[in-house]
């Protein structure tokens, strides 16, 4: 079946620090690849998401290229600020499928000043 | 659109009560998900709709849990009875269609606490 592999958390910088979260993914056929972004207190919203192969999603500074060849779609930031602080999930769901969404573990990132 | 809306935001109960929590998905959309999310297990799928039909409840723990979905605007999902593992947040997300993929659109969740 379909599945999701991100980092281990807690991803800790300092502010203006380079970020990247690692995800990899297991699909049985053509995925669409999404990040979510979790802020405390609140519910899942989409960040950015790339539907085919070499697509680049980009949303607030965040940008993960669709690596179909290392079955990969890693999450970057140039410069992380203190707000990005939240936990990140990658998720995919199968297109011409179920479209039912399967997420990873989520990785809690905290910046400090 | 207001978003999806979830109520209560907090909910305290003792062990063996009734709960019930509401959901109204976003108008126009074609799907409702029910998560439950926990430090230990992470975010689990509890069961999904598809135009107000029940698809799959294979994520629901055990027959105390039963979700509903009366009509297009509205979903509820109740525990009976309550026990204190069952305490957690419980999100609702609905999602359509758009760019050749379904996005997930997630309300502020219902935060439980089971005594």
């Amino acid at each position: 079946g379909d599945s999701v592999t991100q980092m281990e958390g807690p991803v800790t910088l300092s502010e203006e620090a380079f970020l990247t979260i690692n995800c990899t993914y297991t699909a049985t056929g053509y995925p669409s690849l999404f990040w979510y972004v979790q802020y405390p207190g609140e519910g899942l919203q989409l960040l950015l998401k790339a539907t085919k192969a070499d697509d680049k999603g980009s949303n607030k500074g965040f940008e993960a290229t669709y690596r179909k060849e290392t079955t990969s779609f890693h999450l970057e930031k140039g410069s992380v600020q203190v707000s990005d602080s939240a936990v990140y999930f990658c998720a995919l769901s199968e297109q011409g499928g179920s479209y039912i969404p399967t997420f990873g573990r989520g990785t809690s990132l905290i910046v400090h000043p | 659109d207001a978003g999806v809306i979830q109520s209560p935001r907090h909910e305290v109960t003792e062990m063996g009560q009734e709960v019930t929590l509401r959901c109204k998905p976003i108008s126009g959309h074609d799907y409702l998900f029910w998560y439950r999310q926990t430090m230990m297990r992470g975010l689990e799928l509890l069961i999904y709709f598809n135009n107000n039909v029940p698809i799959d409840d294979s994520g629901m723990p055990e027959d105390r849990f039963s979700a509903k979905m009366p009509n297009a605007s509205f979903s509820t999902l109740k525990i009976q009875p309550s026990e204190p593992r069952d305490s957690a947040v419980y999100f609702c997300a609905s999602s359509f269609m758009s760019g050749g993929s379904y996005e997930q659109y997630f309300g502020p969740g219902t935060r439980l606490t089971v005594t």
